[in-house]
């Protein structure tokens, strides 16, 4: 079956550095990519949802500027958290789906702490 | 106001016992689907069910089933015969429109299941 592979599983970074998470479709190719955020005992909140080749569309309340997400080719796709500061620490995980009436495959998840 | 609700947060049973986790969802859309994820404490989530607004019938998979009525909104999941290995957290998700939009999450059921 698909599979999207999402690394690092786990980063610790310090407060004021960025971070690069990798989510790459495997075994086929992701037209559509989504990230979400997951605090703690919390739902999987949407962050953005990005298309190949075109820029990444934001929900209300995200800074673009701070998640910076790239999708520039059809099987990888990075959420850049830059300048993070501990509140930024949450579960990380991105979802592909390969077209419309496909499903979709969620990568494994990010843990990233920021100390 | 939620899209998707889940008004358990926490359930608690011993094995053997059945248990329904409850959703209900909210949309205009005539074309939506609907999903039951589980997120076991590794935090990666794992595919159970879709189900398009276009099909009503219920669906049984092993203890798994799940009750789909458009008349109340309402896709509940039950799990018979439950075991110490369905404790997890169960996310009940929303999809509206064509398929391929971003999912929208409930905000989870913590099942616990003690021997």
């Amino acid at each position: 079956g698909a599979v999207v592979s999402q690394h690092p599983s786990r980063v610790i970074c310090k407060s004021g550095t960025s971070v690069k998470i990798e989510c790459r479709s495997l075994d086929f190719q992701a037209t559509t990519m989504f990230w979400y955020r997951q605090f703690p005992k919390q739902s999987l909140m949407l962050m953005a949802t990005s298309n190949e080749g075109s820029k990444a569309t934001y929900e209300q309340g995200v800074e673009k500027d701070k998640f910076l997400i790239n999708h520039a080719s059809l099987t990888l796709s990075t959420l850049t958290v830059t300048s993070a500061h501990p509140e930024d620490s949450s579960f990380y995980i991105c979802s592909a789906i390969q077209g419309a009436n496909y499903g979709y495959t969620f990568g494994s998840g990010t843990r990233l702490t920021v100390v | 106001a939620q899209k998707v609700t889940q008004a358990q947060t926490e359930i608690s049973v011993v094995e053997k016992e059945d248990v329904t986790l409850d959703c209900v969802y909210e949309t205009r859309d005539t074309t939506y689907y609907l999903f039951w994820y589980k997120q076991p404490p590794s935090g990666e989530l794992v595919f159970l069910i879709r189900r398009n607004s276009f099909d009503e019938q219920n669906e049984i998979s092993g203890r798994y089933s799940w009750n789909f009525q458009k008349s109340t909104s309402s896709f509940n999941f039950t799990i018979t015969a439950s075991q110490v290995v369905d404790s997890a957290v169960y996310f009940c998700a929303l999809s509206e429109g064509q398929a391929g939009t971003a999912l929208i999450f409930g905000k989870g059921t913590t099942l616990s299941v003690s021997s």
